[in-house]
């Protein structure tokens, strides 16, 4: 079974513009969630998707959003980059079952997109 | 959301020695307590997790414990290795949000 595709792997970008990251789920998760992780920082988390509807949102701002399509594909969209977006951004995929404060199933992690903010 | 508190951040210790990482809760409704291990480069995958109907669960040199009237629950490895090394998250419920993380480090 295939695992969680993050892409792109590495990208650079300038104050200002807006970038978009890809999430491919394990086949048959319908959950996708996304989280920041800078040094020292830990894994912030920034939003869950099930079925095409944003079922949790950690506390980012708007310029942070996502999508699901129909497929448990998962995209989310940074706009107007600020250099303190500069982190790895890891998805993670899950069956996502029963929903908040009971058993999701456990999480798989993608790589990550590590994204430079110049 | 949910608040969880990990404690310590980080964690010394010589191989052969046991470490034990905390973990409390707010939500009493929570009944998921995960933890993951994410070495250098890598990325967080689970290693254990408990259910609120037991109170204890282990899986060789690791074990989690839960207390749910304090709401608190516990990583323990023993006979630590230096593979052991790493970040150390718990989760206090299934809304996907981890605590700070232990940054564990055996010293061979």
């Amino acid at each position: 079974k295939a695992g969680v595709t993050q892409t792109p792997r590495y990208l650079i970008k300038t104050r200002g513009q807006q970038v978009t990251l890809s999430c491919s789920p394990i086949s048959g998760h319908r959950s996708v969630s996304w989280y920041q992780q800078t040094p020292g920082q830990g894994l912030q988390f920034l939003f869950e998707y099930f079925s095409e509807t944003q079922r949790n949102k950690g506390n980012f701002p708007g310029r942070f959003s996502g999508r699901q399509f129909s497929n448990s594909r998962s995209e989310m969209n940074v706009s107007t980059l600020e250099l303190g977006d500069s982190a790895l951004y890891l998805c993670a995929s899950s069956w996502g079952g029963q929903g908040s404060g009971s058993y999701t199933g456990e999480l798989f992690f993608g790589e990550g997109s590590r994204l430079t903010v110049l | 959301g949910e608040n969880v508190e990990q404690h310590p951040s980080t964690l010394s210790v010589q191989e052969g020695d046991s470490a034990v990482i905390k973990c409390t809760y707010s939500d009493s409704a929570s009944n998921y307590f995960p933890w993951y291990k994410q070495e250098l480069g890598k990325r967080p995958q689970l290693i254990i997790d408990i259910r609120s109907n037991v109170g204890e669960k282990k899986d060789q040199r690791i074990a989690v414990t839960l207390n749910k009237t304090a709401k608190h629950f516990s990583l323990h490895i023993t006979e630590t290795q230096p593979e052991d090394s790493a970040v150390y998250f718990c989760a206090g419920r299934s809304d996907m949000r981890f605590g700070a993380g232990t940054r564990l480090t055996v010293k061979p």
